[in-house]
This record gives structure tokens, sequence and C-alpha cells, in this order.
């Protein structure tokens, strides 16, 4: 059974970076076929994709984040990760990794992390 | 434009059937899925591709799809059915990125 696993400091100074990493088990990151994302879910509910990085290394980011953003890989520890910088309040969320699987008639996530809360507050 | 939307609630008498909506332009191009997610939980897939459920997802359960609307429906909604149901697509012009519905709660009475 695949599962993943979020980890990270839960609270976050304003202005400063966010990181959170994401293990992998019972599937490896190195293989294709499959993209490793992260979704986040704001106070009120709503979800947002938030980007993914392929086994090759090549990643997708969401173009509200991109300049924000930077998705990586750790292929020995079969870990990802995430980092945004210059956080505000508005990005105080429940992140989520999950891999995603794509295909001709469309995108899937089908297995998901717990999900951890990341609050900004000083 | 990429963006779902779906009703905010909707509510369903313990044993009858109800249908969830998602419209987007993208839909026209790309199937939805289809995410349960329970008070504190991590979403969970329900229903992938034309009417695709991964092992685990109870028959009751079923999608389809026509123009820009895609739909889940709950044939015999049980109690443990009541929970948020979000759909997802990708862009319809690009390869990236992907979006999520608002979610649609969906209470059992």
């Amino acid at each position: 059974q695949v599962q993943l696993q979020e980890s990270g400091p839960g609270l976050v100074k304003p202005s400063q970076t966010l990181s959170l990493s994401c293990t992998v088990s019972g599937a490896s990151i190195s293989r294709g076929a499959y993209y490793w994302s992260w979704i986040r879910q704001h106070p009120g509910g709503a979800l947002e994709w938030i980007g993914f990085i392929y086994y090759t290394g090549s990643t997708y980011y969401n173009p509200s984040l991109e300049s924000r953003l930077t998705i990586s890989m750790d292929k020995p520890q079969n870990q990802f990760s995430l980092r945004l910088s210059s956080v505000t309040a508005a990005d105080t969320a429940v992140y989520y990794c999950a891999r995603e699987i794509f295909y001709d008639g469309g995108v899937y996530f089908d297995f998901w992390g717990q999900g951890t809360l990341v609050t900004v507050s000083s | 434009s990429s963006e779902l939307t779906q009703d905010p609630a909707v509510s369903v008498a313990l044993g009858q059937t109800v249908s969830i909506t998602c419209q987007g332009d993208s839909l026209r191009k790309y199937s939805a899925s289809w995410y349960q997610q329970r008070p504190g939980q991590a979403p969970v897939l329900l229903i992938y591709g034309k009417n695709n459920r991964p092992s685990g997802t109870p028959d009751r359960f079923s999608g389809s799809s026509s123009g820009n609307t895609a739909s889940l429906t709950i044939t015999g909604a049980q109690a443990e059915d009541e929970a948020d149901y979000f759909c997802n697509s990708r862009g319809s012009n690009d390869f990236y990125p992907r979006f999520f519905g608002p979610g649609t709660k969906v209470t059992v009475l």
C-alpha cells in the first residue's frame, strides 16, 4: 500500500520560508508514471493545487505561487519537498502531499498524506 | 476559464439518491475526479475517468458527465456518506495547472 507522510514545522513567521517534506513508502518516486504533488486546504475548506515534481526532476507550479515556490526531490530518501518563501497569513493552510496519475482523459490523485497544518503567525 | 463550480450543500434522506454536480469549461475536454473528505481527514479518491472506482469505493457511488458538467451520484445514501465532496480537473488549455471545485457538503437526513 502506498503511503505518504508530511513533516515540517507547524508554525512559520511572516516573510520567512515554509519548508515541508513528504516521505513516500510503498512506491518509488524514481519511477515514471506518477507525479508527486503538493495541495493545500485553506481554513475555509477550499483545496488549492500547489504543484508537482516528476521523477525526471521536472516541476510544474501553480502560476499564482510560482515566484515563491520550489519543489525538489531526494531520490535516495524517497522524499520530495516544498519550499514556499515570503509567506503571509494567506499561506496558513493544511498542506497535503499526494500522488497524481496523469492520463489522456485527465488527472487524479490516488493517494494522499494525512496533511499537516502550517500556521503563519508572528 | 478553468475554474470549477459546485453547489455549496445538498441534503438527502437515508437510502435515497442524490447527485452532486461540477461545472467548468475544462470538463468539455477532460474527465473530472471526485474526492470525499470527512471532518479532520484527508480527501479520498472516489471516482476518476468516465466512471472508474478505486478498490474500496462502494458501488453506490457513480460518476457521469455531459458537456461542461460532471456529476457524482450516490444511490442509496448511507449515514457515513455525510461528508464534503470535491471535484478536480486539469486545465483546459495547458499541461497544468489543476483545479478543484469549492466542495459540496452532503447531509444525510
